[in-house]
């Protein structure tokens, strides 16, 4: 069993919905992250979170550290978006990250 | 501007024959990492490094080599590689503090033939 799984795997979307992507993971952690890595291959950060809920423009992160899940929010979904969203977690008290599979966004016009 | 950077970006190579895949930051980050990223198996760490001359084993470390002389430098070295190397690779800074953000290269493609 892997120490953290997302779903869906595969999403699509048109324009204007609203996206959900889920992360679980069985680790302690001290914070989840997750990552955008765009259709070049390039990996930003999007939001490193260790409780409640963060927001930034059209996506929202909600971290539930009882239940060892994440969930990430698209609002308004924009063809732009269209990216392979990755969750991360540190095994707790150090720098490694375990990252999830990813799930991979297409939003259509 | 804050980042990390990697060269080559590209990379077409044959089996056995040495290479370098430079790495480096400009944020004065303690911790680098690298990372090969695999269709259907996600990222997965290579070797890491908490500050100058400290690097150590990541989840997949057989056929890399690492040195940490200086703190922006973090080259990932394939002394001979082979087919089964070819790869995304990624290298990766945060400052150290537990669970910090990390900040990503562009990433650099290897085929090896």
């Amino acid at each position: 069993k892997n120490e953290v799984e997302q779903s869906p795997q595969n999403l699509t979307a048109q324009e204007g919905e609203f996206i959900t992507i889920n992360c679980s993971y069985s680790v302690g952690i001290s914070a989840l992250h997750w990552l955008q890595q765009h259709p070049g291959g390039g990996i930003v950060s999007l939001f490193m979170l260790s409780s409640g809920k963060k927001k930034h423009g059209r996506l929202i992160a909600t971290i539930n550290i009882q239940e060892k899940h994440s969930s990430l929010h698209i609002t308004a979904s924009h063809p732009r978006d269209s990216a392979v969203y990755i969750c991360a977690v540190p095994i707790y008290n150090t720098d490694k990250l375990i990252f999830g599979t990813g799930t991979r966004l297409q939003v259509f016009p | 501007e804050a980042q990390v950077t990697q060269n080559p970006r590209y990379l077409i190579t044959v089996t056995g024959k040495k290479l370098t895949v430079t790495c480096s930051q400009n944020m004065n980050h303690e911790y680098m990492s690298w990372y090969r990223q695999d269709p259907g198996l996600g990222l997965r760490q290579i070797y890491y490094s908490m500050n100058v001359e400290v690097t150590d084993k990541g989840d997949v470390p057989e056929g890399y080599k690492v040195s940490r002389k200086e703190k922006r430098n973090f080259p990932l070295i394939l002394e001979s590689p082979s087919p089964n190397q070819t790869s995304l690779y990624f290298c990766a800074s945060s400052s150290g503090q537990r669970g910090d953000e990390q900040f990503f290269g562009p990433g650099t493609r290897l085929t090896v033939l």
